[in-house]
């Protein structure tokens, strides 16, 4: 399968822990990107990457939440002490270009907070 | 920013027509793009625009009037596996985001 690989696919958290989303772009796609979708809501970007640099963090939350994209390996998206209202699907896209006109997503990563 | 507005949800027979509209208001312009997503599934592509005109995908088409900051997705012969939630986005001036409309949610009736 060469699409965009996402896990895990279900995250069941306990408040105050550590959530660590992972993402492997498309073969060949060097720009990934986060999204979250709450429950019966639109996409909302959260951040965007490339290889070891972070290129546009304006939809990350200024507390809780980092993202990293290292020269090995996939992209991390981490939530730090989570809290019940972090409970969504976080969705990661990958694209060719440098352009976000069109990204391809993963099956995306649902999160629970209990 | 961006902001985009389509319709929430609608309904339609199999065999029928669904034109879903989308409105845009952005900074620094370059195509739309759409994007269907399944309940509890992964958005997927479906079109992108960037230059004004229908692009027909079998039976999909989506159209653009960069004029009037205005597109559709037409969805033709419809069938019960289109029911599903389409989007509509448009990325900023740098590229660096996608950004969604709310979704139309179109629930497909035998």
């Amino acid at each position: 399968n060469a699409g965009v690989m996402q896990n895990p696919r279900h995250l069941v958290r306990r408040r105050g822990q550590e959530a660590r989303l992972r993402c492997s772009p498309m073969k060949g796609h060097s720009h990934v990107y986060w999204y979250r979708q709450l429950p019966e809501e639109g996409l909302k970007f959260m951040v965007y990457l490339q290889k070891e640099n972070i290129i546009d963090e304006s939809g990350m939350p200024k507390e809780r939440f980092s993202a990293e994209f290292p020269k090995e390996g996939p992209s991390i998206l981490r939530i730090q002490q989570v809290v019940r209202g972090d409970s969504a699907a976080y969705f990661c896209a990958s694209s060719p270009g440098d352009r976000a006109d069109t990204i391809y997503f993963g099956e995306g990563s649902w999160l629970t907070v209990v | 920013g961006q902001s985009l507005e389509q319709p929430s949800e609608v309904t339609a027979v199999e065999g029928a027509i669904v034109q879903i509209n989308c409105t845009y208001q952005t900074s620094g312009f370059y195509g739309l793009s759409w994007y269907q997503q399944h309940d509890g599934g992964a958005p997927t592509f479906l079109s992108y625009n960037a230059l004004d005109g229908l692009e027909e995908t079998g039976r999909f088409s989506s159209f653009l009037s960069r004029s009037d900051s205005y597109g559709y997705l037409l969805l033709q012969e419809l069938q019960m596996k289109d029911s599903a939630s389409y989007f509509c986005a448009v990325a900023d001036a740098a590229g660096n985001k996608l950004t969604f409309g709310g979704g139309t949610r179109v629930l497909v009736k035998p």
